[in-house]
Protein backbone atom coordinates (compact mmCIF):
# COMPACT_ATOMS: atom_id res chain seq x y z
CA UNK A 1 0.00 0.00 0.00
CA UNK A 2 0.96 3.29 -0.54
CA UNK A 3 1.45 6.04 1.80
CA UNK A 4 2.73 9.94 2.09
CA UNK A 5 2.76 11.25 5.53
CA UNK A 6 3.50 15.05 6.14
CA UNK A 7 3.82 15.14 10.10
CA UNK A 8 3.30 19.40 10.19
CA UNK A 9 -0.09 20.15 9.99
CA UNK A 10 0.88 23.77 10.08
CA UNK A 11 4.06 25.83 10.54
CA UNK A 12 4.03 29.67 11.15
CA UNK A 13 7.05 31.82 10.19
CA UNK A 14 7.61 35.33 10.13
CA UNK A 15 8.17 36.94 6.37
CA UNK A 16 12.03 36.20 5.46
CA UNK A 17 12.54 33.24 7.33
CA UNK A 18 13.52 30.04 5.36
CA UNK A 19 11.09 26.90 5.87
CA UNK A 20 10.98 23.62 5.21
CA UNK A 21 7.93 21.40 4.42
CA UNK A 22 8.65 17.34 5.62
CA UNK A 23 7.13 14.78 3.32
CA UNK A 24 7.76 11.04 4.07
CA UNK A 25 6.65 8.11 1.71
CA UNK A 26 5.88 4.46 1.84
CA UNK A 27 5.68 1.99 -1.11
CA UNK A 28 7.36 -1.13 -2.08
CA UNK A 29 7.19 -0.11 -5.77
CA UNK A 30 10.94 0.42 -7.29
CA UNK A 31 9.38 3.11 -10.10
CA UNK A 32 7.51 5.93 -8.70
CA UNK A 33 6.45 9.52 -8.45
CA UNK A 34 6.83 12.40 -6.07
CA UNK A 35 4.68 15.68 -6.39
CA UNK A 36 4.51 18.88 -4.65
CA UNK A 37 1.42 20.87 -5.20
CA UNK A 38 -0.11 24.26 -3.17
CA UNK A 39 -3.28 25.04 -2.48
CA UNK A 40 -3.99 28.88 -2.04
CA UNK A 41 -7.12 30.13 -0.34
CA UNK A 42 -8.71 30.24 -3.54
CA UNK A 43 -9.27 26.30 -3.69
CA UNK A 44 -7.39 24.88 -6.65
CA UNK A 45 -4.36 22.90 -6.34
CA UNK A 46 -1.33 24.23 -8.16
CA UNK A 47 1.82 21.71 -9.64
CA UNK A 48 5.16 22.25 -8.15
CA UNK A 49 7.50 19.61 -8.97
CA UNK A 50 7.56 16.35 -10.05
CA UNK A 51 10.08 13.69 -9.32
CA UNK A 52 11.16 9.79 -10.68
CA UNK A 53 12.45 7.85 -8.00
CA UNK A 54 15.43 6.86 -10.48
CA UNK A 55 16.47 10.80 -10.09
CA UNK A 56 18.07 11.58 -6.83
CA UNK A 57 19.37 15.35 -8.07
CA UNK A 58 18.00 18.16 -5.81
CA UNK A 59 16.43 20.99 -7.19
CA UNK A 60 16.15 24.23 -7.24
CA UNK A 61 13.47 26.63 -8.91
CA UNK A 62 14.03 30.19 -7.49
CA UNK A 63 13.04 30.36 -3.63
CA UNK A 64 11.85 27.31 -3.83
CA UNK A 65 14.29 23.68 -3.37
CA UNK A 66 13.27 19.90 -3.03
CA UNK A 67 15.62 17.29 -1.24
CA UNK A 68 14.91 13.83 -2.64
CA UNK A 69 16.64 11.31 -0.48
CA UNK A 70 15.79 7.59 -0.87
CA UNK A 71 17.45 6.18 2.05
CA UNK A 72 15.08 7.82 4.33
CA UNK A 73 12.33 8.10 1.66
CA UNK A 74 11.89 11.33 2.10
CA UNK A 75 11.01 13.96 -0.05
CA UNK A 76 11.46 18.03 1.56
CA UNK A 77 10.85 21.04 0.15
CA UNK A 78 12.20 24.48 1.30
CA UNK A 79 11.27 27.86 1.12
CA UNK A 80 14.26 30.25 1.27
CA UNK A 81 13.05 33.59 2.48
CA UNK A 82 9.24 32.88 2.79
CA UNK A 83 6.96 35.72 1.90
CA UNK A 84 3.23 36.46 2.64
CA UNK A 85 2.23 34.90 -0.65
CA UNK A 86 3.70 31.41 0.06
CA UNK A 87 0.89 31.42 3.19
CA UNK A 88 -1.07 27.78 1.57
CA UNK A 89 -1.50 24.49 2.15
CA UNK A 90 1.09 22.24 0.76
CA UNK A 91 0.34 18.90 -0.25
CA UNK A 92 3.18 16.33 -1.47
CA UNK A 93 1.89 13.36 -3.37
CA UNK A 94 3.10 9.63 -4.49
CA UNK A 95 2.04 8.26 -7.58
CA UNK A 96 3.33 4.31 -8.26
CA UNK A 97 2.27 2.17 -11.45
CA UNK A 98 -0.30 0.51 -9.46
CA UNK A 99 -2.00 2.89 -8.01
CA UNK A 100 -3.69 6.32 -8.02
CA UNK A 101 -2.17 9.41 -6.79
CA UNK A 102 -2.36 9.47 -3.18
CA UNK A 103 -1.74 12.73 -1.47
CA UNK A 104 -0.97 13.71 2.13
CA UNK A 105 -2.81 15.22 4.53
CA UNK A 106 -0.92 18.72 4.08
CA UNK A 107 0.91 20.99 5.81
CA UNK A 108 -0.41 24.52 6.09
CA UNK A 109 2.04 27.48 5.92
CA UNK A 110 1.32 30.91 7.69
CA UNK A 111 3.92 33.66 6.80
CA UNK A 112 3.40 36.57 8.52
CA UNK A 113 4.53 40.20 7.80
CA UNK B 1 -4.97 29.63 -21.47
CA UNK B 2 -8.35 29.23 -19.86
CA UNK B 3 -8.09 26.99 -16.63
CA UNK B 4 -10.06 23.98 -15.60
CA UNK B 5 -13.66 25.57 -14.84
CA UNK B 6 -15.99 24.39 -11.93
CA UNK B 7 -19.74 25.43 -10.93
CA UNK B 8 -20.95 25.73 -8.31
CA UNK B 9 -18.69 27.23 -6.08
CA UNK B 10 -20.78 26.44 -2.95
CA UNK B 11 -23.45 24.54 -2.27
CA UNK B 12 -25.28 23.75 0.87
CA UNK B 13 -28.32 20.54 1.00
CA UNK B 14 -29.86 18.75 3.35
CA UNK B 15 -28.98 15.02 4.00
CA UNK B 16 -31.03 13.06 1.33
CA UNK B 17 -31.54 15.58 -1.20
CA UNK B 18 -29.76 15.16 -4.70
CA UNK B 19 -26.89 17.51 -5.58
CA UNK B 20 -24.91 17.82 -9.47
CA UNK B 21 -21.83 19.64 -9.82
CA UNK B 22 -19.97 20.31 -13.36
CA UNK B 23 -16.58 20.75 -14.42
CA UNK B 24 -15.20 21.90 -18.15
CA UNK B 25 -11.37 20.62 -18.38
CA UNK B 26 -8.87 22.84 -20.27
CA UNK B 27 -9.19 22.66 -23.86
CA UNK B 28 -7.82 19.58 -25.31
CA UNK B 29 -7.17 17.66 -22.30
CA UNK B 30 -8.28 14.09 -22.73
CA UNK B 31 -8.10 12.91 -18.70
CA UNK B 32 -10.40 14.42 -16.59
CA UNK B 33 -10.83 13.18 -12.32
CA UNK B 34 -12.83 14.09 -9.80
CA UNK B 35 -11.44 14.30 -6.14
CA UNK B 36 -13.27 14.91 -3.00
CA UNK B 37 -11.20 16.52 -0.27
CA UNK B 38 -12.63 16.51 2.45
CA UNK B 39 -12.16 19.47 5.65
CA UNK B 40 -8.14 18.35 6.58
CA UNK B 41 -7.44 16.28 4.77
CA UNK B 42 -5.47 15.66 1.04
CA UNK B 43 -8.01 14.94 -2.17
CA UNK B 44 -8.97 11.25 -3.26
CA UNK B 45 -9.81 10.30 -6.52
CA UNK B 46 -13.26 9.60 -7.03
CA UNK B 47 -13.16 9.15 -10.87
CA UNK B 48 -10.67 9.14 -13.89
CA UNK B 49 -12.16 9.72 -17.20
CA UNK B 50 -9.99 9.07 -20.41
CA UNK B 51 -11.74 10.93 -23.12
CA UNK B 52 -15.50 9.99 -22.33
CA UNK B 53 -14.85 6.26 -21.22
CA UNK B 54 -14.00 5.55 -17.37
CA UNK B 55 -10.50 4.65 -16.28
CA UNK B 56 -10.67 4.02 -12.57
CA UNK B 57 -13.91 4.33 -10.31
CA UNK B 58 -13.06 1.83 -7.77
CA UNK B 59 -13.30 4.43 -4.56
CA UNK B 60 -16.32 5.88 -5.76
CA UNK B 61 -19.21 4.92 -3.88
CA UNK B 62 -21.13 3.75 -6.40
CA UNK B 63 -24.90 3.67 -4.76
CA UNK B 64 -24.66 7.52 -4.29
CA UNK B 65 -22.43 8.55 -6.79
CA UNK B 66 -22.13 8.55 -10.27
CA UNK B 67 -20.20 10.80 -12.64
CA UNK B 68 -20.56 11.14 -16.50
CA UNK B 69 -18.34 12.70 -19.59
CA UNK B 70 -20.40 13.00 -22.16
CA UNK B 71 -18.76 13.86 -25.42
CA UNK B 72 -15.39 13.59 -23.81
CA UNK B 73 -15.16 17.06 -22.59
CA UNK B 74 -17.83 18.80 -19.62
CA UNK B 75 -18.52 16.00 -16.93
CA UNK B 76 -21.25 16.43 -14.10
CA UNK B 77 -20.52 14.58 -10.69
CA UNK B 78 -23.83 14.12 -8.94
CA UNK B 79 -24.62 12.49 -5.54
CA UNK B 80 -27.92 11.38 -4.71
CA UNK B 81 -29.30 10.81 -2.07
CA UNK B 82 -27.06 13.09 -0.08
CA UNK B 83 -25.36 11.91 3.55
CA UNK B 84 -23.82 14.11 6.05
CA UNK B 85 -20.08 12.56 5.32
CA UNK B 86 -20.63 14.01 2.01
CA UNK B 87 -19.59 17.48 3.12
CA UNK B 88 -16.34 18.26 1.64
CA UNK B 89 -14.53 20.14 -1.71
CA UNK B 90 -15.44 18.53 -4.84
CA UNK B 91 -12.12 19.07 -7.19
CA UNK B 92 -11.88 18.35 -10.31
CA UNK B 93 -8.38 17.96 -12.40
CA UNK B 94 -7.31 17.87 -16.17
CA UNK B 95 -4.42 16.71 -17.70
CA UNK B 96 -3.45 16.60 -21.47
CA UNK B 97 -2.35 12.55 -22.51
CA UNK B 98 -3.03 10.57 -19.42
CA UNK B 99 0.30 9.71 -18.42
CA UNK B 100 -0.05 8.47 -15.09
CA UNK B 101 3.03 11.23 -14.43
CA UNK B 102 1.71 13.64 -15.93
CA UNK B 103 1.04 17.32 -13.90
CA UNK B 104 -2.46 17.67 -12.97
CA UNK B 105 -4.49 21.33 -13.51
CA UNK B 106 -7.39 21.92 -11.02
CA UNK B 107 -10.38 24.14 -10.58
CA UNK B 108 -11.55 25.54 -7.62
CA UNK B 109 -13.55 23.24 -6.45
CA UNK B 110 -17.30 23.03 -5.74
CA UNK B 111 -17.55 23.58 -1.40
CA UNK B 112 -20.29 20.93 -0.52
CA UNK B 113 -22.44 21.15 3.03
CA UNK B 114 -24.37 18.62 3.78
CA UNK B 115 -26.83 19.58 6.90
Amino acid sequence: AQKVTQAQTEISVVEKEDVTLDCVYETRDTTYYLFWYKQPPSGELVFLIRRNSFDEQNEISGRYSWNFQKSTSSFNFTITASQVVDSAVYFCALLTGYSTLTFGKGTMLLVSP
Amino acid sequence: EAGVAQSPRYKIIEKRQSVAFWCNPISGHATLYWYQQILGQGPKLLIQFQNNGVVDDSQLPKDRFSAERLKGVDSTLKIQPAKLEDSAVYLCASSGTGFLNEKLFFGSGTQLSVL
